[in-house]
């Protein structure tokens, strides 16, 4: 079975300034997706990044980019120029590519707080 | 992207009670799931909605206690029975996947059982 783990339950950045969060993932599959989803007090699940297994090129998407390093099954997000807005909660995500298990599997999450 | 409504978007129920949470997606989609997020935690998927066939579940949720309806390619509900205290979470639908890779999710449901 695949899991997806994220190893900081915390982090804290100043604001412009620049964050990376840390997402490592199991599994014995080539072909998958890989997400991260930002989740503020509101609760609304947003998507921030997706990467497909398949793709060497890095994910970026305005301020936000991915390390993926299929190898070690590692999956980074970082957030450039940091702003208030960016406070939340953070969910690494992955999901097979096979169309009958079309299901998120999530981390625990990490909760970013930004300084003013 | 598709946007998803959900209602109610909060509820206050009384143990031993039911309360059935609806999805609505804007667009015709193949593939609809419900997940529990219970307090300060990650996300669970409970299962998959299946149109025109039964929910797949996953382990450790069960028909009779999570039932699911997926009458069409744009709605589905999901009714939380015999309510416990224990069942007080955020039940998140999400749409997507198949052919799309991306899911995209509803604004949850805050449940609290009495």
């Amino acid at each position: 079975a695949q899991t997806v783990t994220q190893s900081q339950p915390e982090m804290s950045v100043q604001e412009a300034e620049t964050v990376t969060l840390s997402c490592t993932y199991d599994t014995s599959e080539s072909d998958y997706y890989l997400f991260w989803y930002k989740q503020p007090p509101s609760r609304q699940m947003i998507l921030v990044i997706r990467q497909e297994a398949y793709k060497q090129q890095n994910a970026t998407e305005n301020r936000f980019s991915v390390n993926f390093q299929k190898a070690a099954k590692s999956f980074s997000l970082k957030i450039s120029d940091s702003q208030l807005g960016d406070a939340a909660m953070y969910f690494c995500a992955y999901r097979s590519a096979r169309g009958s298990q079309g299901n998120l599997i999530f981390g625990k999450g990490t909760k970013l707080s930004v300084k003013p | 992207s598709a946007v998803i409504s959900q209602k109610p978007s909060r509820d206050i129920c009384q143990r031993g009670t039911s309360l059935t949470i609806q999805c609505q997606v804007d667009s015709q989609v193949t593939m609809m799931f419900w997940y529990r997020q219970q307090p300060g935690q990650s996300l669970t998927l409970i299962a998959t909605a299946n149109q025109g066939s039964e929910a797949t579940y996953e382990s450790g949720f069960v028909i009779d206690k999570f039932p699911i309806s997926r009458p069409n390619l744009t709605f589905s509900t999901l009714t939380v029975s015999n309510m416990s205290p224990e069942d007080s979470s955020i039940y998140l639908c999400s749409a997507g996947g198949g052919s799309t890779d991306t899911q995209y999710f509803g604004p949850g449901t805050r449940l609290t059982v009495l």
